[in-house]
């Protein structure tokens, strides 16, 4: 069984458009996060949800709205896309959040691609 | 600012050899963390460490966290095409929910 999964896997899309991107979580984890990796590999946290509450809310623009309707799963839309916007995008989990140490557990990644 | 550095950016090597990875952090850490990432894959959990001195080994991988905890060190023995892909650490750091990944090491071993 897939422990983090996201869909789509590619996404492709015109400047303008509003999509969506989900993820699901099956192992029980209190915290999802959204990561962004760029075209230099370079990997920036986005948000992360503990129990469905927001506890991390990078400098992200607000055409980004993250969405978690259970712990389970963390849903990511963006509207009015740009093309600075294509990225691969990295949905997370881990056991708990806030401070502390605790490993992540990444899903496969969405690439999106604005044209 | 970026506050995890890894050097090499980037390390070609003949299977067999030896390598190490290096992260270092501008504060000193909670928890390090390390990860693979395959090429057009997610990242794959290596090892975390917590204490100062402590180092910890899977397979041909040992990784290490210095007494002051702000420097940590993977090494790979007797490397395989099999290890190559981009190695990134992650920080966690006392009284903060923040949690940042280094600028990543590309390693390719040629067979």
């Amino acid at each position: 069984d897939t422990a983090v999964s996201q869909t789509p896997k590619y996404l492709v899309t015109q400047m303008g458009n509003d999509k969506s991107i989900k993820c699901e979580q099956n192992l029980g984890h209190d915290t999802m996060y959204w990561y962004k990796q760029d075209s230099k590999k370079f990997l920036k946290i986005m948000f992360s949800y503990n129990n469905k509450e927001l506890i991390i809310n990078e400098t992200v623009p607000n055409r980004f709205s993250p969405k978690s309707p259970d712990k389970a799963h963390l849903n990511l839309h963006i509207n009015s896309l740009e093309l600075g916007d294509s990225a691969v995008y990295f949905c997370a989990s881990s056991l708990r959040g806030g401070a502390g140490a605790y490993e992540q557990y990444f899903g496969p990644g969405t690439r999106l691609t604005v044209t | 600012s970026q506050e995890l550095e890894q050097s090499p950016q980037s390390l070609i090597v003949q299977e067999g050899k030896n390598l190490t990875i290096n992260c270092t952090s501008s504060k000193t850490l909670y928890g390090l963390y390390w990860y693979k990432q395959k090429y057009g894959e997610g990242l794959i959990f290596l090892m975390m460490l917590q204490k100062g001195g402590e180092e910890k080994s899977h397979e041909k991988i040992t990784a290490k966290l210095d007494e002051k905890k702000q420097q940590s060190s993977l090494h790979i023995t007797a490397s395989q095409p099999s290890h190559a892909g981009i190695y990134l650490c992650g920080g966690s750091f006392w009284g903060t929910y923040k949690y940042i990944f280094g600028t990543g090491t590309r390693l390719k071993v040629l067979a």
